[in-house]
């Protein structure tokens, strides 16, 4: 069974870090891109950003770019975010999300199949 | 980046009957589209990818259609599970990955 389940979150001051991490099993990780998604209070989904399976590549949403960094640790089926220079509205549940697949070299999909129970960050203005 | 509009923001149904999710993109997607359903304090649910396709476990009440900038996602018999908000993504063209602004299934 896949499982996803993120911890780290918490209240931080404005200004402040966090670092959330994200334990995956029932899965072959290295085989996945993992991506951060969060969701403010009674909003939408937005994406945060996302990592190679490899860690080759990273991408990030243009409001946390500077800010926030993905990294990864396949040996130990781990996925983390650190985030610096916190603001009120990072302020949000942050799922860790499993998808695209790579196969062979070959990127297959772009949805999200599996997601972790979230963990609330806040930021305090 | 391509904005995703869902709508109606809110519909509201009565069990047994239809319901009708539109999503529609700024621009095409091609097939790239993915459903996902969310009840309160709950992660996200993948309901259907690449359009048209039900994902794992997902009953064949639902169903996804459209290509292009309009898509549809329809649930041919609400059950009282299915009451949730539903939101549609696009993976055609990022970073960045994104959202519709979530379509919410309340009882009517």
């Amino acid at each position: 069974e896949v499982q996803l389940v993120e911890s780290g979150g918490g209240l931080v001051q404005r200004g402040g870090s966090l670092r959330v991490s994200c334990a995956a099993s029932g899965f072959s990780f290295s085989n996945y891109w993992m991506s951060w998604v969060r969701q403010a209070p009674g909003k939408g989904l937005e994406w945060v950003a996302n990592i190679r399976e490899d860690g080759s590549e990273k991408e990030y949403v243009d409001s946390v770019k500077g800010r926030f960094t993905i990294f990864r640790d396949n040996s130990k089926n781990s996925l983390s975010l650190q985030m610096n220079s916190l603001r009120a509205e990072d302020t949000a549940v942050y799922y860790c999300a499993r998808g695209p697949k790579n196969i062979f070299g070959v990127v297959f999909g772009g949805w999200f199949d599996s997601w972790g129970q979230g963990t609330l960050v806040s930021v305090s203005p | 980046e391509i904005v995703l509009t869902q709508s109606p923001a809110t519909l509201s149904v009565s069990p047994g009957e239809r319901a009708t999710l539109s999503c529609r993109a700024s621009q095409s997607v091609g097939s790239k589209l993915a459903w996902y359903q969310q009840k309160p304090g709950q992660a996200p649910r993948l309901v259907i990818y690449d359009a048209v396709n039900r994902a794992t476990g997902i009953p064949d009440r639902f169903s996804g259609s459209g290509s292009g900038t309009a898509f549809t996602l329809t649930i041919s018999s609400l059950q009282s599970e299915d009451f949730a908000v539903y939101y549609c993504q696009q993976y055609n063209n990022w970073p960045p990955w994104t959202f519709g602004q979530g379509t919410k299934v309340e009882i009517k």
